[in-house]
């Protein structure tokens, strides 16, 4: 596709049930970011792939989240145990490699924890 | 612990003035910076990117960096009721570190 294509757009589930959010990224782009925003904030990082491996998981704020990149194109980011705190945006970004490191975001999924 | 600050704001300008938004940042050794926007309930936008000291023009949006300073600047000129927005200064770490820490966004108003 021509963009960063998020799904679901929304999603609303009872705490401590399982989420799946899903990211499928600029064709092309190799680098994928996950980033979690909150009303009045700016995106918060969680965690990056460059292709099937991730480079970088310190923004993930405790083993209840977890995401995977297993073909270096689709990621899909996975909540356990879901709690009313973990109700944000949750952003997708994609970038090609190289000196141009500009990062495009999805459209988001908002997650509501009721 | 990298920090990008932005002043909240509200900021508002008159139409066809000159919207001035200011980006401070802790960490000496980042290299990319960039100036998002976001619209209420949607996705950031990208608006600008800059990497060396200096300013980048595109249209009416002017992007200022300076390295020694630690600060980088948007500038829109001839200010548009649909520049109304959050914008959001966002810096790329150094080295391998390619994520971005985002300031908390300064929200403009531009009044026709």
């Amino acid at each position: 596709g021509a963009g960063v294509s998020q799904t679901p757009s929304n999603k609303v589930t009872e705490k401590g049930k399982y989420v799946e959010l899903r990211c499928d990224p600029i064709s092309g782009h190799t680098a994928l970011y996950w980033y979690r925003q909150s009303l009045g904030q700016g995106p918060e990082f969680l965690i990056y792939f460059q292709g099937t491996g991730a480079a970088d998981d310190s923004g993930l704020p405790n083993d209840r989240f977890f995401a995977v990149r297993p073909e270096g194109s689709v990621s899909t980011l996975k909540i356990q145990r879901t709690e009313r705190g973990d109700s944000a945006v949750y952003l997708c970004a994609s970038s090609s490699t190289g000196a141009n490191t500009e990062a495009f975001f999805g459209q988001g999924t908002r997650l509501t924890v009721v | 612990q990298k920090e990008v600050e932005q002043n909240s704001g509200p900021l508002s300008v008159p139409e066809g003035a000159i919207a001035s938004l200011n980006c401070t940042y802790s960490d000496r050794g980042s290299q990319s910076f960039f100036w998002y926007r976001q619209y209420s309930g949607k996705s950031p936008e990208l608006i600008m990117s800059i990497y060396s000291n200096g300013d980048k023009e595109d249209g009416r949006f002017t992007a200022q960096l300076n390295k020694a300073s630690q600060y980088v600047s948007l500038l829109i000129r001839d200010s548009q009721p649909s520049d109304s927005a959050t914008y959001l200064c966002a810096v790329g770490g150094s080295g391998s570190a390619r994520q971005l820490t985002f300031g908390s966004g300064t929200q403009l108003t531009v009044l026709p």
